[in-house]
């Protein structure tokens, strides 16, 4: 299930499973969206990106879709792994603009 | 083709005292982003850079903070009589411009301890 901590939402999901999370992004100009994952001790690490003449883009796994009507992001996860246990954040941009990170879902990834 | 590279990895100071971060961007990139993060929380935007200029600091402390990128060398994040609450992780990025559709490529941080 998903539980809001002291600071970074938690979504917790069997080995195995789909995860979703998701994003509400707030410029109704940002045209470029990334997911990044960041493990503990490391740095965000790019998992897919997607531009705002699209509605869905797949990776290996990883599906990101963009509904621009309500400034949503979301980044599904096929069949849930214990390596995919990390905190990942979604960024927007627009031409020219410095990127504006999301404050971060920590996806847990359970036996 | 290596990556973003920060120096140090970690990064130990008494209050008062001045620390240098280091941000070698990949081979190619040309801006570089600074960002700070703290423990559970996302990341703050602080400078943006290219070779010998500063684009955007709207995110950089008013005092004690200053960043740079020679025409030669990696690029520095400054911190003037460190105080606690400049504990933290700093990350840097780099990206080959700043058209639409160029990700940002992240080191692996430099986490600060004031003592």
């Amino acid at each position: 299930g998903e539980s809001v901590g002291l600071h970074l939402p938690t979504l917790s999901v069997q080995e195995g499973d789909n995860s979703i999370i998701n994003c509400a992004y707030s410029n109704s100009a940002s045209d470029y969206f990334i997911w990044y994952k960041q493990e503990s001790g490391k740095g965000p690490q790019f998992i897919i990106d997607i531009r705002s003449n699209m509605d869905k883009r797949q990776g290996q796994r990883v599906t990101v879709l963009l509904n621009k009507t309500v400034k949503h992001l979301s980044l599904q996860i096929a069949a849930t792994q214990p390596g995919d246990s990390a905190v990942y954040f979604c960024a927007e941009t627009s031409y020219g603009q410095n990127f504006v990170f999301g404050p971060g879902t920590r996806l847990s990834v359970l036996p | 083709n290596a990556g973003v590279m920060q120096n140090p990895r970690h990064l130990v100071r008494r209050r008062g005292q001045e620390a240098r971060l280091r941000c070698s961007p990949m081979k190619g990139h040309s801006h570089v982003y600074w960002y700070r993060q703290l423990p559970e929380e996302g990341l703050k935007f602080m400078v943006y850079l290219q070779k010998e200029n500063i684009i955007d600091e709207s995110g950089m402390p008013k005092e004690r903070f200053s960043a740079e990128f020679p025409k030669e060398g990696p690029s520095i994040l400054r911190i003037q009589q460190v105080v606690r609450g400049d504990s933290a992780a700093y990350f840097c990025a780099s990206s080959p411009r700043t058209d639409v559709g160029q990700p940002q490529h992240f080191g692996d941080g430099t986490r600060l301890s004031i003592l």
